[in-house]
């Protein structure tokens, strides 16, 4: 079936520096979406991606959809401490979401 | 504006039990989609109900059942659980434009343990 493979898993980061993720598929998608879930919350979309090749910017975040279709990074310059918490890739496939496993930000401040 | 709404948030049941799970999408929205997330995992769809009645489905068992009402709201069913059900299970609403955007507004989850 469909899988997103993110990575890294985890990021343990000083106050201040800035992030790099990416998200890899089997499949094409038409539609990435980065979503980010803090403890005890539902995930809360970030960055919606729907070009292939696209860069978008969300404040301090910045997305893009691969070329291929089959991937996209994000990155988060300057961090902060809220920016802790857990990133999902997702593509849309139809209806449904198909979600990495996710990136678990640690910020040390 | 009330966003999505879940009950209950955290129960405990024990294998072979049945579970209904509640949700009232956010106003203005008519879709509701269900996700299950295993710990340490990304959410799984499960279904979504539009309409009244299911338009897509995910790798779910029979076991997983689900109702939309009139209203919108919509209960997701669980039969004869077991260990591997344990999970947070987490609504998200969509409406005719945000559907077809992929922005989903998600509920803070109802937190299942199978004893």
């Amino acid at each position: 079936g469909q899988q997103l493979n993110q990575s890294p898993q985890s990021m343990f980061i000083q106050e201040g520096e800035d992030v790099s993720m990416n998200c890899t598929s089997s499949s094409i998608f038409n539609t990435w979406l980065w979503y980010k879930q803090d403890p005890g919350e539902g995930p809360v979309l970030l960055i919606a991606l729907y070009k292939a090749g696209e860069l978008t910017s969300n404040g301090r975040l910045t997305a893009q959809f691969g070329i291929t279709r089959k991937d996209s990074f994000l990155n988060i310059s300057a961090s902060i401490p809220s920016d802790v918490g857990i990133y999902f890739c997702a593509g849309q496939d139809v209806q449904k979401l198909v979600f990495g496993q996710g990136t678990r930000l640690t910020i040390n401040p | 504006d009330a966003g999505v709404t879940q009950s209950p948030t955290h129960l405990i049941k024990t294998r072979g039990q049945q579970v209904t799970l509640r949700c009232s999408p956010k106003s203005g929205h008519d879709t509701v989609s269900w996700y299950q997330q295993a710990l340490g995992q990304g959410p799984q769809f499960i279904f979504q109900y539009y309409e009244e009645e299911e338009r897509q489905r995910g790798n779910f068992p029979d076991r997983f059942s689900g109702h939309q009402f009139p209203n919108y709201s919509s209960e997701l069913n669980v039969n004869a659980l077991l260990l591997g059900d344990s999970a947070l299970y987490l609504c998200a609403s969509s409406n005719g434009v945000t559907q077809y955007t992929g922005e989903l507004f998600f509920g803070e989850g109802s937190r299942l343990t199978v004893l």
